[in-house]
This record gives structure tokens, C-alpha cells and sequence, in this order.
């Protein structure tokens, strides 16, 4: 069974540009995360999704940041404009939610360098 | 809010030696559940063990086990004959048992360097 799914792996822009990063959850789970982890730092919470609602986004910076799911799968993390403090790497997760510890399933992420 | 704090930004042990990484949290809660996630270079976040707070017994995985002090708050992982393989970044984590409240929250990390 295939993990979560990221891309691009690696992404440098110039500042001010937009940028987009895409995940693919583990087939079937129904609750998708996405976290941003700067250099030397834990993830932090961006914006979690539970099908194709946006159940908790409180941390993310609305004014440039910007996701989706609309199919309640696959989902789309945008930055416009970027800035460069934005330069860290984006993690997803996804978990399929049950009682329980529900384990979080990380794909590999994206480095995005603001130039 | 919860916080997770990790005093050890560096670890390093021999290879076959035990090490031991601390993890300290703070929470007003009472259900929670309790994570150790290794970080590779490769940045895939993986899941070494996990402890849920009702259960007073230690969680083992193998050569990984925790030292879970409910009381004091504190949540260590030992890990057991130390492989170069075992070489990351290790992040503890909290996340609450309110199922509304799905996110882990994460340490400041600790860098496990295994020396041959």
C-alpha cells in the first residue's frame, strides 16, 4: 500500500511568487494534516481537514496561505505571495479516524527555499 | 495549551549502547496520548512508539521502550542496543484525547548521533 504522497520534494522560488505543494493521503483515510516545520524545530499545525472540511485551521496565516480538498482526497497547500520566512519544509499527514490514537502517516515533505 | 519540551537538542551514543532521550509536557488533561516519531534525513516522519496515558504499563516496541511518569509528566524513550540505523532526529509528541482535537504537538527534537 502506497504512503502519503508529496510534491514537488523540492521547490526554490524568488520572493513574492506563489507556490503550491500537493498531497495524496494513504488511501482511505478520511482526516488530512498539513504542517510546517522549520529548520531545527517540531512540525507545527497548519490546517487539518476531516473529509472535505476544514475542521481546524486556526494557525494558518490566511492572508497568503491557502488549501484545499474538494473531493475530500487529495489536497493543495498555497502560498501567495511568498515571503522569506516562508522557507521551511511543509509536511503532510493523514490518519483514518477512529477511537483511539488514530496514527498520523507522514509523507516525506516539501523544502521550499524563498530566494 | 499543551507544550512538549525536549532539553536535549544532541544525544550521542555508542553503537550497542543504551541511550536514553527525555521529553517533558505540560497538559491540564487527563486522556492524552503520548508519541516518539524518528525524523531521517529523508524527513519522512516515522513512528517509533506510542503511549496512551490511561495505561499505567510502559509501552515496548522492540528495542525501543518509554518510561511514561504520569505524575511528574515526563515521557522518556530508552532505546536499547543502538544501531547506526537509529541515527535521526527524534520528536516527542502529545495529542489530546478529544477526538476534536486531532493535531500533535510537537518537541524542539533531539539529534541522536550513533557513533561506530
Amino acid at each position: 500500500e502506497a504512503g502519503v504522497v508529496q510534491s514537488p520534494r523540492y521547490k526554490i522560488i524568488e520572493k513574492k511568487q506563489p507556490v503550491a505543494f500537493w498531497c495524496n493521503p494513504i488511501s482511505g483515510h478520511n482526516t488530512l494534516y498539513w504542517y510546517l516545520q522549520n529548520l531545527g524545530q517540531g512540525p507545527e499545525l497548519l490546517i487539518r481537514y476531516e473529509n472535505e472540511e476544514a475542521v481546524d485551521d486556526s494557525q494558518l496565516p490566511k492572508d497568503r496561505f491557502s488549501a484545499e480538498r474538494l473531493k475530500g482526497v487529495d489536497s493543495t497547500l498555497k502560498i501567495q505571495p511568498a515571503e522569506l520566512g516562508d522557507s521551511a519544509v511543509y509536511l503532510c499527514a493523514s490518519s483514518l479516524r477512529l477511537a483511539g490514537a488514530n496514527e498520523q502517516f507522514f509523507g516525506p515533505g516539501t523544502r521550499l527555499t524563498v530566494l | 495549551a499543551q507544550t512538549v519540551t525536549q532539553s536535549q537538542p544532541e544525544m550521542s551514543v555508542q553503537e550497542a549502547e543504551t541511550v536514553t532521550l527525555s521529553c517533558t509536557y505540560d497538559t491540564s488533561e487527563s486522556d492524552y496520548y503520548l508519541f516518539w516519531y524518528k525524523q531521517p534525513p529523508s524527513r519522512q516522519m516515522i513512528l517509533v512508539i506510542r503511549q496512551e496515558a490511561y495505561k499505567q504499563q510502559n509501552a515496548t516496541e522492540n528495542r525501543f521502550s518509554v518510561n511514561f511518569q504520569k505524575a511528574a509528566k515526563s515521557f522518556s524513550l530508552k532505546i536499547s542496543d543502538s544501531q547506526l540505523g537509529d541515527a535521526a532526529m527524534y520528536f516527542c509528541a502529545y495529542r489530546s484525547g478529544n477526538q476534536g482535537a486531532q493535531k500533535l504537538v510537537f518537541g524542539q527534537g533531539t539529534r541522536l548521533t550513533i557513533n561506530p
